[in-house]
């Protein structure tokens, strides 16, 4: 099974900041790489699929990259509803595999 | 509008029964995979397996293989999830999800509400 490695597991930042965030495959994976994002007790959201394309209706500034194996979602000037838990997904074959998750808190 | 709307939330007893309930509406429920998805309260997201309702075509996950059933009542558009002997590990909360696809590409992009299942004596 593939395995897929987020980090860091937690990030604190501010309002109006830029961040990155990490995930990594046990094997290449092409671009069959997804971005959640989960608000607390709400069902997780699509952000970004294919490794870069952005779903309909999900703001600009975040954007997906990468190929194979290494990914990365970066959110430009971050909004409060934005401090959420982030995960990544392939779905190349299965069993498809989440990564461990990244909180990002506000600082 | 594509919606996924899940069944209430459950209390049951170990060794009990329960089917939980995916109900689609908005698009052709037979053309699309349904997935399935444990979250544990606090922890992380976790697949169950997935489910083609045209063929009932169904994958698992090996460590839910066994365990859990999946199905679906296409004259009414609902997938199930379902339990013969439920365990206190099964305390949870599952997510449906449905797989869309266009071209070379393909996304878990409409996601159910999530029902809270608890298992306890």
């Amino acid at each position: 099974a593939i395995q897929m490695t987020q980090s860091p597991s937690s990030l604190s930042a501010s309002v109006g900041d830029r961040v990155t965030f990490t995930c990594r495959a046990s094997q290449n994976i092409r671009s069959d790489l997804a971005w959640f994002r989960q608000q607390p007790g709400r069902a997780p959201t699509l952000l970004i699929y294919a490794a870069s394309i952005l779903q309909i209706g999900v703001p600009s500034r975040f954007s997906g990259n990468g190929s194979g194996t290494d990914f990365t979602l970066t959110i430009n000037s971050l909004q409060p509803e934005d401090f959420a838990t982030y995960y990544c997904l392939q779905d190349y074959s299965f069993p498809y595999s989440f990564g461990q998750g990244t909180k990002l808190e506000m600082k | 509008e594509v919606q996924l709307k899940q069944s209430g939330a459950a209390v049951k007893k170990p060794g009990e029964s329960l089917k939980i309930s995916c109900k689609v509406s908005g698009y052709r429920f037979t053309d699309y995979w349904i997935g399935w998805v444990r979250q544990v309260p606090g922890k992380g997201l976790e697949w169950v397996g997935i489910f083609y309702p045209d063929d009932s075509d169904t994958r698992y996950i090996p460590s839910f293989q066994g365990r859990v059933t999946m199905s679906a009542d296409k004259s009414i558009d609902t997938a199930y999830l379902e339990w013969s002997g439920l365990k206190a590990s099964d305390t949870a909360i599952y997510y449906c999800a449905r797989h869309n696809y266009g071209g070379d590409y393909k996304w878990f992009d409409s996601w159910g509400q999530g029902t809270l299942v608890t298992v306890s004596s």
